[in-house]
């Protein structure tokens, strides 16, 4: 079946450092891939997506790029804002719209 | 644009009883959405689809007679968690798939269950 890992936290930074966060998947076919964000109290919120192989998602400053290749879709910023602090879910979707869920990595920015 | 809603954001009940949550598309409408449970520190499990006008579709190991789901219109699903107890404290949240043809979800923001 699909599955979701990605690196364990808790991550702590300080504020203008560069963020990664380690994805990568497991699928039968060719899944679409996700960074959801959940801020402490909110519910999820998309953070971004690629559909196929080569795309790249990006949206506040985060970029992800689907890997086939590596089965992966790693998530970087390369300047982390105290805003930034949040949990970061690694999905996936394939064929049945069903999410598979990573662990979560959480993320904390320092002043 | 896109927003779900649930509601209760917190609820506390006593074990036997029976709790609903509700969970709205604001400002879509969604054929298709689903619910989670999140335990502290994990991540999201996907308990079932639903599906506006037929029966919700469980993953394995869910008790459908324990989570009951009623998706009676398309901006409208609601969990019923019936005869609840302890181990039924938990975060569940909804998501809804827009646009109809989209692998996209969006989320509410979870509801709480306490069960004394």
């Amino acid at each position: 079946g699909n599955s979701v890992t990605q690196m364990e936290g808790p991550v702590t930074l300080s504020e203008e450092a560069f963020l990664t966060i380690n994805c990568t998947y497991t699928a039968t076919g060719y899944p679409s891939l996700f960074w959801y964000v959940q801020y402490p109290g909110e519910g999820l919120q998309l953070l971004l997506k690629a559909t196929k192989a080569d795309d790249k998602g990006s949206n506040k400053g985060f970029e992800a790029t689907y890997r086939k290749e590596t089965t992966s879709f790693h998530l970087e910023k390369g300047s982390v804002q105290v805003s930034d602090s949040a949990v970061y879910f690694c999905a996936l979707s394939e064929g049945d719209y069903k999410l598979s869920f990573g662990a979560g990595t959480t993320v904390t920015v320092r002043a | 644009g896109a927003v779900v809603s649930q509601h209760p954001s917190r609820v506390i009940c006593k074990s036997g009883t029976s709790v609903k949550i509700e969970c709205r598309s604001l400002d879509f409408q969604a054929t298709t959405m689903f619910w989670y449970r999140q335990f502290p520190k994990q991540s999201l499990m996907l308990m079932a689809t639903s599906n506006e006008g037929s029966k919700a579709t469980y993953e394995q190991g869910v008790e459908k007679d324990k989570f009951l789901i009623n998706h009676a219109s398309l901006t409208l699903s609601t969990l019923t968690v019936t005869s609840a107890h302890p181990e039924d404290s938990s975060f569940y949240i909804c998501s809804a798939r827009w646009p109809s043809g989209s692998d996209t979800q969006y989320f509410g923001p979870g509801t709480r269950l306490t069960v004394l």
